[in-house]
């Protein structure tokens, strides 16, 4: 079974400022992929990066970058130049080639200030 | 493109009365799951459907919830009886078959009252 522990239920950051959301994660499987979603109110999980974990290069998408640690089991989100729309739950989650069920941490709150 | 296309956004009603929530998968997708958000959580796996079988209904409460997808596209998930710990948020979602590696869709969810 994947675990997902995401252990900052609230975050803050200034407009134009740099955050960095964390991710802890366990499994066994050797073949997974670890992706960040965001949920805005309208409650539509959107996809904001993904990364295999066969692939020792962190991913990025414009103002979105992981950093991977897979020794660690660690995967964090780095959202860089923050917009107010960024402001929203963010959500880790792992998927397996077995279980082909996505499982997610907790969620943290990201707020977006002036 | 349509996206996941889920009903009703909203349902508020009283325990131990049925409900039912409706959903449309983007065209071609032939994975299917429904997921349930309580309060403060992340979404957790309910049933999934490859086509018209599911292959992994492990978490779902069989006592009262039941799920179909009729001709391997549209789905339903009912209550019956609902009762309040069944709050929450029911989400949809889609991908092509052995591409949820890839992406995973979501619907806009749909948002369960039980008084």
């Amino acid at each position: 079974a994947q675990t997902v522990t995401q252990s900052q239920p609230e975050m803050s950051v200034q407009e134009a400022e740099t955050v960095t959301l964390s991710c802890t994660y366990d499994t066994s499987e050797s073949d997974y992929y670890l992706f960040w979603y965001k949920q805005p109110p309208s409650r539509q999980m959107i996809l904001v990066i993904r990364q295999e974990a066969y692939k020792q290069q962190n991913a990025t998408e414009n103002r979105f970058s992981v950093n991977f640690q897979k020794a660690a089991k660690s995967f964090s989100l780095k959202i860089s130049d923050s917009q107010l729309g960024d402001a929203a739950m963010y959500f880790c989650a792992t998927i397996t080639g077995t279980a082909s069920k996505l499982t997610f941490g907790t969620g943290t709150r990201l707020q977006v200030t002036l | 493109e349509a996206g996941v296309v889920q009903s009703p956004r909203y349902k508020i009603i009283e325990k131990k009365q049925p409900v039912a929530f409706w959903c449309n998968p983007i065209s071609g997708h032939n994975t299917l799951y429904w997921y349930r958000q309580n309060l403060g959580q992340g979404p957790e796996l309910l049933i999934r459907y490859e086509n018209e079988e599911a292959v992994d209904d492990s978490q779902l409460p069989k006592d009262r919830f039941s799920a179909e997808r009729l001709k391997g596209v549209d789905s339903t998930l009912k209550i019956q009886p609902a009762e309040l710990g069944d709050s929450a948020v029911y989400l949809c979602a889609s991908s092509w078959a052995g591409q949820a590696l890839v992406q995973t869709f979501f619907g806009q969810g749909t948002r369960l009252t039980v008084v």
